[in-house]
């Protein structure tokens, strides 16, 4: 079985800050994980993918996420935040070579950009 | 090339009518999946149609039916609407044997129901 939790439902950091997203995964399996972002009325983009290949991957706008197993973590970060990455991201998990009817995904955090 | 369509956007629609919404998938993708997002349980799988075949089904009562046309297109339909159906419906499309890393998700579908 697998599950994913994503700590925070809300996070609010100023513009020029650093992001981070916390998400953390149960998985009997090595898992397949991803963040997707999500804007208002707006369907899921994929910011990007782990799939047991490097334990950093980085994405799209310039998010990166690190796989760590000891911590079954998968956290996102941002350097430095923007106005338009005001959104919710969804961090997700699926075993390897399923289809997407396989993917669970966590509660979401929304978050927030302060001018 | 075009991303999954999803139709209509927006639908207002009465409790006890019943809806169908629409996926066109990116060409050459033949698995659709679609999902129901609302504030309170988030995104949650509804079924999976492959080769115009349901593959998977999630835990929806029997007023969520689906169905995939020859072209790949897919239809979910709902009877019998009640208040709790407001959501916005998401559909996501892969190409064949390709796994859950190449999915891509639609604009979705906002189903209001009054």
């Amino acid at each position: 079985a697998q599950s994913v939790t994503q700590l925070g439902s809300h996070v609010s950091v100023s513009e020029g800050a650093l992001v981070l997203l916390r998400c953390n995964y149960s998985s009997s399996v090595p898992p397949y994980l991803f963040w997707y972002v999500q804007y208002p009325n707006q369907g899921l983009q994929l910011l990007l993918k782990y799939t047991s290949a490097a334990t950093l991957v980085k994405g799209i706008n310039g998010f990166e996420a690190e796989f760590k197993k000891s911590e079954t973590s998968f956290h996102l970060t941002k350097p430095s935040a923007h106005m338009s990455d005001a959104a919710e991201y969804f961090c997700a998990v699926s075993p390897p070579y399923s289809s997407a009817s396989k993917i669970i995904f966590g509660s979401g955090t929304r978050l927030s950009i302060r001018p | 090339k075009a991303g999954v369509t999803q139709t209509p956007r927006y639908l207002i629609k009465t409790r006890g009518q019943q809806v169908t919404l629409s996926c066109s998938p990116i060409s050459g993708h033949r698995s659709v999946s679609w999902y129901q997002q609302t504030p309170g349980q988030g995104l949650q799988f509804l079924f999976e149609y492959f080769s115009e075949t349901q593959r998977n089904k999630g835990n929806f009562p029997g007023r969520f039916s689906g169905r995939q046309f020859s072209n790949s297109r897919s239809e979910m339909n709902v009877s019998t609407l009640e208040l709790g159906d407001s959501a916005l419906y998401l559909c996501a499309s892969s190409l064949i044997g390709q796994d859950v890393s190449e999915a891509f998700f639609g604009q979705g579908t906002r189903l209001t129901v009054v």
